[in-house]
């Protein structure tokens, strides 16, 4: 099946910084979200981008379908954005499921 | 409803019980996933439906696990003689349409289970 490979797994940041996460994938997709999971475990969809740009606020995503990689600028942390970001894609082939990353495991301190 | 609901919220249950948990997907969305995150983990699925095809059931991990999802909306996942290595959230999600859709797919908050 297709593989799904997030970087970097840990990343610790001042309040104010920016940061790029990274998700790279095998085969080619025709669904592709990022996820924020907040500390309830609360899965947050943040973009559906299986190609393109897409901007919301200080989050915005670019998703390279040709290259096979996404990427998600987080701009002026805040410590509320800490939790685990996901990406999730669904295969272009016959696969119905979401398959997800190991996360990049976010920490924003103030 | 306006988003994916998920019943109960917390369910902690013994060894060797049988347990259901329930989904309620949004309103009108043909496709819904049972996904399971145990502690510290990523998600893991575990099975899928779409309309009125036959479920995708290649992520259930053992005939203790069942689910059904009656009249294409209400989905109830049953694990059985549940084990410890059970205990994590189940996650449920739906989304407008199924493969090779270019839908968004929303999850529901989850159903935390701990088996002692």
């Amino acid at each position: 099946g297709i593989q799904v490979e997030q970087s970097p797994p840990d990343l610790i940041l001042q309040e104010g910084a920016n940061s790029t996460l990274r998700c790279n994938f095998s085969d080619s997709v025709n669904n592709l979200q990022w996820f924020h999971q907040n500390p309830w475990g609360q899965l947050i969809n943040l973009f559906y981008i299986p190609s393109g740009t897409k901007q919301n606020g200080r989050l915005s995503a670019t998703t390279v379908a040709t290259e096979r990689y996404s990427l998600l600028y987080i701009s002026s942390s805040q410590t509320t954005d800490s939790g685990v970001y996901f990406c999730a894609v669904i295969s272009s082939g016959s696969a119905r499921q979401l398959t997800f990353g190991s996360g990049t495991q976010l920490t924003v301190l103030p | 409803g306006a988003g994916v609901s998920q019943s109960p919220s917390n369910k902690v249950t013994e060894k060797g019980k049988d347990v259901e948990l329930r989904c309620d997907p949004i309103s009108g969305h043909t496709a819904l996933y049972w996904y399971r995150q145990s502690l510290g983990q990523g998600l893991e699925f575990l099975i899928y439906f779409q309309g009125n095809s036959a479920p995708d059931k290649s992520g259930l991990p053992s005939d203790r696990f069942s689910a059904e999802r009656t009249g294409g909306s209400v989905s109830t996942l049953t694990i059985q003689r549940t084990q410890q290595e059970d205990s994590a959230v189940y996650l449920c999600a739906s989304s407008l349409l199924g493969q090779g859709a270019r839908n968004t797919i929303y999850f529901g908050e989850g159903s935390w289970l701990t088996v002692v």
